[in-house]
Protein backbone atom coordinates (compact mmCIF):
# COMPACT_ATOMS: atom_id res chain seq x y z
CA UNK A 1 0.00 0.00 0.00
CA UNK A 2 1.47 3.39 -0.73
CA UNK A 3 2.28 5.68 1.73
CA UNK A 4 1.52 9.45 1.27
CA UNK A 5 2.89 11.78 3.21
CA UNK A 6 2.63 15.96 2.93
CA UNK A 7 3.77 18.79 4.34
CA UNK A 8 2.97 20.70 5.89
CA UNK A 9 -0.01 19.62 7.65
CA UNK A 10 -0.86 23.86 8.07
CA UNK A 11 0.65 26.62 6.82
CA UNK A 12 -0.91 30.41 7.52
CA UNK A 13 0.53 32.80 4.79
CA UNK A 14 -0.03 36.56 4.15
CA UNK A 15 -1.41 37.57 0.95
CA UNK A 16 0.98 37.63 -1.57
CA UNK A 17 3.11 35.22 -0.28
CA UNK A 18 4.60 32.02 -2.43
CA UNK A 19 3.36 28.96 -1.53
CA UNK A 20 4.93 25.59 -1.36
CA UNK A 21 3.34 22.21 -0.22
CA UNK A 22 4.83 19.52 -0.74
CA UNK A 23 3.80 15.49 -1.20
CA UNK A 24 6.13 12.29 -1.00
CA UNK A 25 4.76 8.63 -1.83
CA UNK A 26 6.72 5.00 -1.13
CA UNK A 27 5.74 3.02 -3.88
CA UNK A 28 5.71 3.45 -8.01
CA UNK A 29 2.65 5.18 -9.35
CA UNK A 30 0.89 5.90 -12.45
CA UNK A 31 -0.13 9.78 -11.78
CA UNK A 32 -0.69 12.03 -9.23
CA UNK A 33 -3.55 14.44 -8.21
CA UNK A 34 -3.41 17.79 -6.35
CA UNK A 35 -7.23 18.69 -4.92
CA UNK A 36 -9.07 21.63 -3.38
CA UNK A 37 -11.31 21.25 -0.92
CA UNK A 38 -13.38 24.04 0.47
CA UNK A 39 -14.44 24.86 3.56
CA UNK A 40 -17.80 23.69 3.09
CA UNK A 41 -16.31 20.34 2.14
CA UNK A 42 -16.38 20.23 -2.06
CA UNK A 43 -13.63 19.14 -3.91
CA UNK A 44 -11.71 20.09 -7.04
CA UNK A 45 -9.11 18.44 -8.75
CA UNK A 46 -6.49 20.89 -9.62
CA UNK A 47 -3.93 18.88 -11.46
CA UNK A 48 -3.26 15.29 -12.18
CA UNK A 49 0.23 14.53 -14.02
CA UNK A 50 2.80 11.91 -14.06
CA UNK A 51 5.87 13.74 -15.15
CA UNK A 52 7.04 17.00 -15.11
CA UNK A 53 5.21 20.13 -14.54
CA UNK A 54 2.08 22.09 -15.01
CA UNK A 55 0.15 25.27 -14.90
CA UNK A 56 -2.46 27.00 -14.40
CA UNK A 57 -3.06 30.30 -13.48
CA UNK A 58 -1.05 30.73 -10.50
CA UNK A 59 -1.00 27.29 -9.68
CA UNK A 60 1.75 24.79 -10.33
CA UNK A 61 2.69 21.66 -9.76
CA UNK A 62 5.59 19.56 -10.34
CA UNK A 63 7.03 16.07 -10.26
CA UNK A 64 9.79 13.71 -9.58
CA UNK A 65 9.20 10.29 -10.63
CA UNK A 66 12.39 9.09 -9.66
CA UNK A 67 12.63 10.96 -6.04
CA UNK A 68 8.81 10.23 -5.47
CA UNK A 69 7.99 13.34 -4.55
CA UNK A 70 5.73 16.34 -5.89
CA UNK A 71 4.89 19.71 -4.81
CA UNK A 72 2.15 22.77 -5.46
CA UNK A 73 3.49 26.28 -5.64
CA UNK A 74 1.10 29.33 -5.61
CA UNK A 75 1.92 32.50 -6.68
CA UNK A 76 0.86 35.69 -5.63
CA UNK A 77 -1.59 34.14 -3.08
CA UNK A 78 -4.84 35.37 -2.31
CA UNK A 79 -7.01 34.80 0.41
CA UNK A 80 -9.47 33.17 -1.60
CA UNK A 81 -6.37 30.08 -2.18
CA UNK A 82 -7.42 29.44 1.71
CA UNK A 83 -8.73 25.89 2.07
CA UNK A 84 -7.38 22.18 2.41
CA UNK A 85 -5.14 20.84 -0.39
CA UNK A 86 -4.55 17.07 -0.78
CA UNK A 87 -2.42 14.80 -2.53
CA UNK A 88 -3.56 11.33 -3.94
CA UNK A 89 -1.75 8.89 -5.99
CA UNK A 90 -2.86 5.92 -8.13
CA UNK A 91 -1.54 3.07 -8.03
CA UNK A 92 0.72 1.42 -11.03
CA UNK A 93 -2.29 -0.61 -11.94
CA UNK A 94 -3.99 2.71 -13.39
CA UNK A 95 -7.58 3.05 -12.85
CA UNK A 96 -8.04 -0.21 -11.19
CA UNK A 97 -6.40 1.47 -8.22
CA UNK A 98 -8.64 3.63 -6.10
CA UNK A 99 -6.88 6.87 -4.66
CA UNK A 100 -4.58 6.87 -2.10
CA UNK A 101 -5.24 10.06 -0.20
CA UNK A 102 -2.55 12.24 1.91
CA UNK A 103 -3.97 14.15 5.01
CA UNK A 104 -3.76 16.94 3.31
CA UNK A 105 -2.74 20.78 3.99
CA UNK A 106 -4.27 23.60 5.81
CA UNK A 107 -3.21 26.26 3.93
CA UNK A 108 -4.56 30.22 5.53
CA UNK A 109 -3.85 33.24 3.19
CA UNK A 110 -4.44 36.27 5.88
CA UNK A 111 -5.32 39.87 4.47
CA UNK B 1 -25.84 16.17 -16.28
CA UNK B 2 -22.89 18.93 -16.33
CA UNK B 3 -21.38 17.35 -13.22
CA UNK B 4 -21.37 14.64 -10.82
CA UNK B 5 -24.38 14.47 -8.82
CA UNK B 6 -24.99 12.65 -5.41
CA UNK B 7 -28.47 12.23 -3.54
CA UNK B 8 -28.98 13.13 -0.95
CA UNK B 9 -27.02 15.69 0.18
CA UNK B 10 -27.55 15.04 3.84
CA UNK B 11 -28.77 12.42 5.67
CA UNK B 12 -29.59 11.60 9.29
CA UNK B 13 -30.00 7.76 10.35
CA UNK B 14 -31.00 5.95 13.56
CA UNK B 15 -28.38 3.51 14.66
CA UNK B 16 -29.34 0.07 13.17
CA UNK B 17 -30.95 1.47 9.92
CA UNK B 18 -30.40 0.73 6.24
CA UNK B 19 -29.14 3.68 4.20
CA UNK B 20 -28.90 3.97 0.36
CA UNK B 21 -26.28 6.65 -1.54
CA UNK B 22 -27.00 7.50 -5.06
CA UNK B 23 -24.24 9.49 -7.20
CA UNK B 24 -25.03 9.93 -10.86
CA UNK B 25 -21.77 10.47 -13.18
CA UNK B 26 -20.69 12.18 -15.57
CA UNK B 27 -22.43 10.66 -18.91
CA UNK B 28 -19.68 8.87 -20.81
CA UNK B 29 -17.27 8.42 -17.92
CA UNK B 30 -16.96 4.75 -17.58
CA UNK B 31 -14.75 4.94 -14.15
CA UNK B 32 -16.83 5.63 -11.34
CA UNK B 33 -15.22 5.62 -7.41
CA UNK B 34 -16.54 6.09 -3.94
CA UNK B 35 -14.88 7.12 -1.16
CA UNK B 36 -15.73 8.24 2.41
CA UNK B 37 -14.03 10.79 4.55
CA UNK B 38 -14.80 10.94 8.40
CA UNK B 39 -14.89 14.37 10.41
CA UNK B 40 -11.14 15.24 10.71
CA UNK B 41 -9.67 12.32 8.43
CA UNK B 42 -8.56 11.87 5.22
CA UNK B 43 -10.16 10.22 2.31
CA UNK B 44 -10.70 7.03 1.94
CA UNK B 45 -10.63 5.08 -1.12
CA UNK B 46 -14.19 2.47 -1.25
CA UNK B 47 -15.15 0.62 -4.46
CA UNK B 48 -14.60 1.15 -8.34
CA UNK B 49 -16.86 0.67 -10.88
CA UNK B 50 -15.05 0.36 -14.68
CA UNK B 51 -17.95 0.09 -17.05
CA UNK B 52 -18.93 -3.77 -16.85
CA UNK B 53 -16.21 -5.23 -15.10
CA UNK B 54 -16.15 -6.75 -11.66
CA UNK B 55 -16.09 -3.69 -9.17
CA UNK B 56 -12.67 -3.41 -7.02
CA UNK B 57 -14.24 -4.32 -3.61
CA UNK B 58 -10.95 -3.63 -1.73
CA UNK B 59 -11.34 -0.48 0.37
CA UNK B 60 -15.30 -1.67 1.72
CA UNK B 61 -14.95 -1.26 5.27
CA UNK B 62 -17.32 -3.99 6.20
CA UNK B 63 -19.67 -6.68 4.71
CA UNK B 64 -22.22 -3.92 6.25
CA UNK B 65 -21.43 -1.61 2.90
CA UNK B 66 -22.11 -2.73 -0.43
CA UNK B 67 -22.43 -1.32 -4.22
CA UNK B 68 -23.87 -1.18 -7.26
CA UNK B 69 -23.98 0.30 -10.77
CA UNK B 70 -25.75 -0.75 -13.83
CA UNK B 71 -23.21 -0.45 -16.90
CA UNK B 72 -22.12 3.52 -16.92
CA UNK B 73 -24.78 4.97 -15.01
CA UNK B 74 -26.27 5.78 -12.03
CA UNK B 75 -24.30 3.65 -8.58
CA UNK B 76 -26.01 3.30 -5.16
CA UNK B 77 -23.62 2.53 -2.09
CA UNK B 78 -25.74 1.08 0.11
CA UNK B 79 -25.05 0.65 3.83
CA UNK B 80 -26.61 -1.79 6.31
CA UNK B 81 -27.23 -1.57 10.00
CA UNK B 82 -26.11 1.68 10.43
CA UNK B 83 -22.95 1.84 13.28
CA UNK B 84 -21.86 5.64 14.59
CA UNK B 85 -18.53 5.15 12.87
CA UNK B 86 -19.71 5.35 9.43
CA UNK B 87 -21.00 9.05 9.93
CA UNK B 88 -18.83 10.60 7.26
CA UNK B 89 -19.15 12.30 3.80
CA UNK B 90 -19.49 10.11 1.35
CA UNK B 91 -18.16 11.52 -2.08
CA UNK B 92 -18.15 9.65 -5.57
CA UNK B 93 -16.15 10.94 -8.11
CA UNK B 94 -15.95 9.75 -12.11
CA UNK B 95 -13.34 9.63 -14.94
CA UNK B 96 -13.62 8.98 -18.26
CA UNK B 97 -11.97 5.60 -20.03
CA UNK B 98 -8.84 4.78 -18.11
CA UNK B 99 -6.03 5.60 -20.68
CA UNK B 100 -2.34 4.80 -19.49
CA UNK B 101 -2.30 8.16 -17.30
CA UNK B 102 -4.21 10.81 -19.10
CA UNK B 103 -7.45 11.00 -17.42
CA UNK B 104 -8.68 13.07 -14.46
CA UNK B 105 -11.63 13.08 -11.94
CA UNK B 106 -14.87 14.82 -11.21
CA UNK B 107 -15.95 14.93 -7.70
CA UNK B 108 -19.43 15.17 -6.61
CA UNK B 109 -20.35 17.34 -3.40
CA UNK B 110 -20.81 14.67 -1.36
CA UNK B 111 -23.56 12.90 0.91
CA UNK B 112 -22.94 13.66 4.64
CA UNK B 113 -24.60 11.18 6.65
CA UNK B 114 -24.84 11.24 10.13
CA UNK B 115 -25.77 8.16 12.12
CA UNK B 116 -27.62 8.99 15.70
Amino acid sequence: KNEVEQSPQNLTAQEGEFITINCSYSVGISALHWLQQHPGGGIVSLFMLSSGKKKHGRLIATINIQEKHSSLHITASHPRDSAVYICAVRGPGGGADGLTFGKGTHLIIQP
Amino acid sequence: GAGVSQSPSNKVTEKGKDVELRCDPISGHTALYWYRQRLGQGLEFLIYFQGNSAPDKSGLPSDRFSAERTGESVSTLTIQRTQQEDSAVYLCASSPTPGPTNYGYTFGSGTRLTVV
